[in-house]
């Protein structure tokens, strides 16, 4: 079946580093994505969206790319701080009844070591 | 984004009771609310839309009488776990939408443990 995945589960960097968070999705008709960051005991934080008719946004600190062709997503973070550690969820957006429903991939734990 | 608040951020109810969690917008009218469930390290589950006036769309598998949900205004959306026995025990998160009908915002979650 279609569904989000992400590739590595757990990603340990050391702080000043980049890091990158891979995401697979397989539904070629999703057309909007967002990315989240959700720490130990809270609620998931948004952090970033991209539109299919994008390839890359910016933010502060962070990057998403969009690459249609082989259906993946990433985000990138950049100078990693202690305080970006948490678990970050890719959230594909699939039409139905005319609104946008997320489905979360499994999800990867950011560990950054100082 | 939305302030989204949830109440209570923490609750242990002894087997067989029903427990009311609360999740409200604080910013702006949600015409439409989530109510997800995750386990420990696990992603999260969407259990049901809530629809302000309306009865809400509940996702394959999740028993609606089990899991009530009431939308009774644009702000507040509340998530009744009925007879709840121990493996209800779970992370309950609600979101809110916004105006332009994409992005959700999540509230910050409530752990129901079921003795």
């Amino acid at each position: 079946g279609e569904s989000v995945g992400l590739h590595l589960p757990t990603l340990s960097v050391q702080e000043g580093d980049n890091s990158i968070i891979n995401c697979a999705y397989s539904n070629s008709a999703s057309d909007y994505f967002i990315w989240y960051k959700q720490e130990s005991g809270k609620g998931p934080q948004f952090i970033i969206d991209i539109r299919s008719n994008m390839d890359k946004r910016q933010g502060q600190r962070v990057t998403v790319l969009l690459n249609k062709t082989v259906k993946h997503l990433s985000l990138q973070i950049a100078a990693t701080q202690p305080g970006d550690s948490a678990v970050y969820f890719c959230a594909e957006n699939r039409s139905r009844g005319g609104s946008y429903i997320p489905t979360f991939g499994r999800g990867t734990s950011l560990i950054v070591h100082p | 984004g939305a302030v989204v608040s949830q109440h209570p951020s923490r609750v242990i109810c002894k087997s067989g009771t029903s427990v009311k969690i609360e999740c409200r917008s604080l910013d702006f009218q949600a015409t439409t609310m989530f109510w997800y469930r995750q386990f420990p390290k696990k992603s999260l589950m969407l259990m049901a839309t809530s629809n302000e006036g309306s009865k809400a769309t509940y996702e394959q598998g999740v028993e609606k009488d089990k899991f009530l949900i009431n939308h009774a205004s644009l702000t507040l959306s509340t998530l009744t776990v009925t007879s709840a026995h121990p493996e209800d025990s779970s992370f309950y998160i609600c979101s809110v939408r916004d105006s332009r009908g994409d992005t959700q915002y999540f509230g910050p979650g409530t752990r129901l443990t079921v003795l």
